[in-house]
């Protein structure tokens, strides 16, 4: 059974600061990693992906991934109100997504 | 719009009746999955097929629900005797078997409500 961890929050961080979001994984089997953002009453849609070891930095958003410590995190620098949202970690082998609960975060102005 | 659509958008139902959703993947793509959310969950897997062969099915899936994708496109969810614990988002996503990113598209859910 594969599990997906992450704390629910919120995790409320002023405008311009660093929201670190963090998720760790049961499944030593897993290949690629992934970050969903969801807002309130939305679907998912895909922030970053991850397969290799190490940091992956687009824009704003900087996914690291360590498989030893079956440990994935989405940092994200300036944030913005917009960022307001629900952050969904998930995680696949071969072919189906396992998601976590997600974590609310909130960015005050 | 060519990104995955789900019909219908909202469903309110009695106990005891019988649904269906319909998802129309985005054209391209061989996968279709049916994903279920509740209020502060993530979307948890129910099914999913590669072109018309179902390939999984989660536990969470009793023989209530049935899924099919009869000609490799569009799919339908159907639940029968619905009970309250059904109240949930249902997602429908798609994807390309080989895509070199593994993304998930999803629709905008269909949101039902058992009363």
């Amino acid at each position: 059974q594969k599990e997906v961890e992450q704390n629910s929050g919120p995790l409320s961080v002023p405008e311009g600061a660093i929201a670190s979001l963090n998720c760790t994984y049961s499944d030593r089997g897993s290949q690629s990693f992934f970050w969903y953002r969801q807002y309130s009453g939305k679907s998912p849609e895909l922030i970053m992906f991850i397969y290799s070891n190490g940091d992956k930095e687009d824009g704003r958003f900087t996914a690291q991934l360590n498989k030893a410590s079956q440990y994935v995190s989405l940092l994200i620098r300036d944030s913005q109100p917009s960022d307001s949202a629900t952050y969904l970690c998930a995680v696949t082998g071969y072919s189906t997504l396992t998601f976590g609960k997600g974590t609310m975060l909130l960015v005050s102005p | 719009d060519t990104g995955v659509s789900q019909d219908p958008r909202h469903k309110i139902t009695k106990r005891g009746q019988n649904v269906t959703f319909r998802c129309d993947p985005i054209s391209e793509h061989n996968r279709l999955y049916w994903y279920r959310q509740t209020l502060g969950q993530g979307p948890e897997f129910l099914t999913y097929f590669q072109n018309e062969a179902q390939l999984e099915k989660s536990r969470l899936l009793s023989d209530r629900f049935s899924a099919e994708r009869p000609k490799g496109s569009f799919s339908t969810l159907e639940i029968q005797r619905t009970e309250q614990g059904d109240s949930a988002m249902y997602l429908c996503a798609s994807s390309l078997v080989l895509s070199n990113t593994g993304e998930l598209f999803f629709g905008e859910g269909s949101r039902l409500t058992v009363l």
